[in-house]
């Protein structure tokens, strides 16, 4: 099964910072990986596919790149709502497997 | 409006059953792989199972293969999740998902059923 690391599994900022999370696969999974944002009590919302493919609707704050086997989620501009936790997920094959998320928090 | 509904979570016995469904509307529900995605009490997400457009086709994490089959049907825009021998650990929010057309990504979530496992 593919493993996916994500780092950090929290972090604190502010509204306006530039934030940026990383997953780690654990083998190549070309570019088949896609973020996602999720609230309490709520279901988690598509930001990103295939790394950098920006979903219907989602503020252009949101961007996806990669290096290797190491995703990159980037909000330019922090803002309010985006306080969240974040989860990366790989699409390569199954089981599709997800990270264990990173929760944004307010400084 | 494209949604998902999702019902026939509870509360039950461990080694007991329960079969959860997934009522679709305002999409062409045919098209689609349909995933179950569940997540435990304040921990991450786990991806359960999946089907393919006709049935064909089914996949499922280790954990649950043997105990759990995902079912469709077409003519009536529904995703079922029959769950069987149910353990403590599958306590979870369980999510049914479409798959963006072509790309295991999640793009349209319902809003997530409980299931508890407990005595």
């Amino acid at each position: 099964d593919i493993q996916l690391t994500q780092s950090p599994s929290s972090l604190s900022a502010s509204v306006g910072d530039r934030v940026s999370i990383t997953c780690r696969a654990s083998q190549s999974i070309s570019n088949f990986l896609n973020w996602y944002q999720q609230k309490p009590g709520k279901a988690p919302k598509l930001l990103i596919y295939t790394t950098s493919s920006l979903q219907s609707g989602v503020p252009s704050r949101f961007s996806g790149d990669k290096s290797g086997t190491d995703f990159t989620l980037t909000i330019s501009s922090l803002q309010p709502e985006d306080f969240a936790t974040y989860y990366c997920q790989q699409s390569y094959n199954t089981p599709l497997t997800f990270g264990g998320g990173t929760k944004v928090e307010i400084k | 409006e494209v949604q998902l509904v999702e019902s026939g979570g509870g509360l039950v016995q461990p080694g007991g059953s329960l079969r959860l469904s997934c009522a679709a509307s305002g999409l062409t529900f045919s098209s689609y792989w349909m995933n179950w995605v569940r997540q435990a009490p304040g921990k991450g997400l786990e991806w359960v199972a999946n089907i393919k457009q006709d049935g064909s086709e089914k996949n499922y994490v280790d954990s649950v293969k043997g105990r759990f089959t995902i079912s469709r049907d077409n003519a009536k825009n529904s995703l079922y999740l029959q769950m069987n021998s149910l353990r403590a650990e599958d306590t979870a929010v369980y999510f049914c998902a479409k798959e963006r057309l072509g790309i295991d990504a999640f793009d349209i979530w319902g809003q997530g059923t409980m299931v508890t496992v407990s005595s």
